[in-house]
């Protein structure tokens, strides 16, 4: 069975400064990542997705999330935060032999201070 | 238009009372789900549907039901709420592609459920 852990359900960063939160994975077979973010009230929208094409992988708003096979990671990066970046991120992988159904990790609430 | 949509977008019920949350998507896909976010648990499937025929369990489907009326719409009663199921509910929706044009999930904008 697949499983996301996420590390931290809040995450506080100052305005410009580095962004990472952090998602591990277990998969039996060579995973689909996704990362989706979620803005308050409101739903869950895609940030970016890895599909066994190139292991950096760059999404909307600067984000971009690096596949690491040996270390059964896909941690969200961002150089510099931005005020708008306040929101819940969810990462989750996608379950080939199961149909593709998405299970997901618990969230971490980013938090950005001025 | 919203390619998903749910209704309501809030709502406030007592205990024991019957309540149906609806899901209407235009994306065209077969796949449809119904999943409960409560705060550090991140998203819970309850139930899905990969056609209007064929419905399963999720893995917390207990005290729901569903209904899959047409490919693009399906519902989520709750038989006799009580206050657990207090929390924000989202339906979203994917088709079958495999592969690196693989798309995830398109989620409505949720439906937030307060029993009292």
């Amino acid at each position: 069975a697949q499983s996301v852990t996420q590390l931290g359900s809040h995450v506080s960063v100052s305005e410009g400064a580095l962004v990472l939160l952090r998602c591990n994975y277990s998969s039996s077979v060579p995973p689909y990542l996704f990362w989706y973010v979620q803005y308050p009230n409101q739903g869950l929208q895609l940030l970016l997705k890895y599909t066994s094409a190139a292991t950096l992988v760059k999404g909307i708003n600067g984000f971009e999330a690096e596949f690491k096979k040996s270390e059964t990671s896909f941690h969200l990066t961002k150089p510099s935060a931005h005020m708008s970046d306040a929101a819940e991120y969810f990462c989750a992988v996608s379950d080939q032999g199961a149909g593709n159904m998405l299970t997901f990790g618990g969230g971490t609430r980013l938090m950005v201070k001025p | 238009d919203a390619d998903v949509t749910q209704t309501p977008r809030n709502r406030i019920t007592k205990t024991g009372k019957r309540i149906m949350l609806e899901c209407s998507q235009t994306k065209g896909h077969d796949r449809m789900y119904w999943y409960r976010q409560d705060p550090g648990l991140g998203l819970r499937l309850i139930y899905y549907s990969f056609d209007v025929k064929d419905i399963n369990k999720g893995e917390i489907s207990d005290g729901y039901s569903v209904s899959r009326q047409a490919q693009a719409k399906f519902s989520l009663s709750l038989e006799s709420a009580i206050p657990n199921q207090t929390a924000l509910y989202f339906c979203a929706t994917s088709d079958q592609t495999t592969g690196p044009n693989n798309y995830g999930y398109t989620f409505g904008s949720g439906t937030r459920l307060t029993v009292v």
